[in-house]
């Protein structure tokens, strides 16, 4: 069974990068058939797809937050990143990895891990 | 860019059949997704490929596709079906690629 797990500091200072990694388990990074993806959800509020990486590392970026993300894989150690900088308060969300099929659907999610943004 | 628009809520009596729409200009050509969300979980995926159930998910919940506009019709409601709702779909047009969700439905079981 597929498992994925969020890690990475809980609280971040405005103007510095947020990092969290994502822990696979039940398959691989390096499987062809599948996108590994981040995705955020600010308090109360919807859905943002912030980007995803596959196994030859080719990845797609929300154009809203293109300029200041990075998402990377880690087949050592079956996971991959995402650094977010130049954060502000509007970044606060809850943060979701996920692996997204080569339809662009999520069926299996981590169970997300929350940053906040503050001095 | 591509937006998808669902209501922000549906209320419905336990036993009644709940529908929720979400509009995008490129659905015709995109298939739509529907998530489940209830407060402090995970989306879970109801429907994929605007029609298709997952196993595991009841035979109540369906979708179907009509021109710009995609349903999530779940019948015979119960009340742990009250949770919120977001469709996803993809947008691959010209140079670009993204993913994009609704701003969700909250479904309210009477």
């Amino acid at each position: 069974q597929v498992q994925l797990q969020e890690s990475g500091p809980g609280r971040v200072k405005p103007s510095q990068t947020l990092s969290l990694t994502c822990t696979v388990s039940g398959d691989s990074v390096s499987n062809g058939d599948y996108f590994w993806s981040w995705i955020r959800q600010h308090p109360l509020k919807g859905l943002e797809w912030i980007g995803y990486i596959n196994y030859s590392w080719t990845s797609y970026y929300n154009p809203s937050l293109k300029s200041r993300v990075t998402i990377s894989l880690d087949t050592s150690k079956n996971q991959f990143s995402l650094k977010l900088s130049s954060v502000t308060a509007a970044d606060t969300a809850v943060y979701y990895c996920a692996r997204g099929s080569a339809r662009h659907y999520f069926q299996h999610w981590g169970q997300g891990t929350l940053v906040t943004v503050s001095s | 860019s591509y937006e998808l628009t669902q209501p922000p809520s549906v209320s419905v009596s336990p036993g009644q059949t709940a529908r929720i729409t979400c509009s995008g200009d490129a659905l015709p050509k995109q298939y739509a997704y529907w998530y489940q969300q209830k407060p402090g979980q995970a989306p879970i995926l109801v429907i994929y490929k605007d029609t298709e159930r997952p196993s595991g998910i009841p035979e109540r919940f369906s979708g179907s596709s009509s021109g710009t506009t995609v349903t999530l019709t779940i019948s015979g409601v119960q009340a742990e079906d009250e949770a919120d709702y977001f469709c996803q779909s993809a947008d691959n047009s010209g140079t670009n690629f993204y993913v994009v969700f609704g701003g969700g439905t909250k479904l309210t079981v009477l």
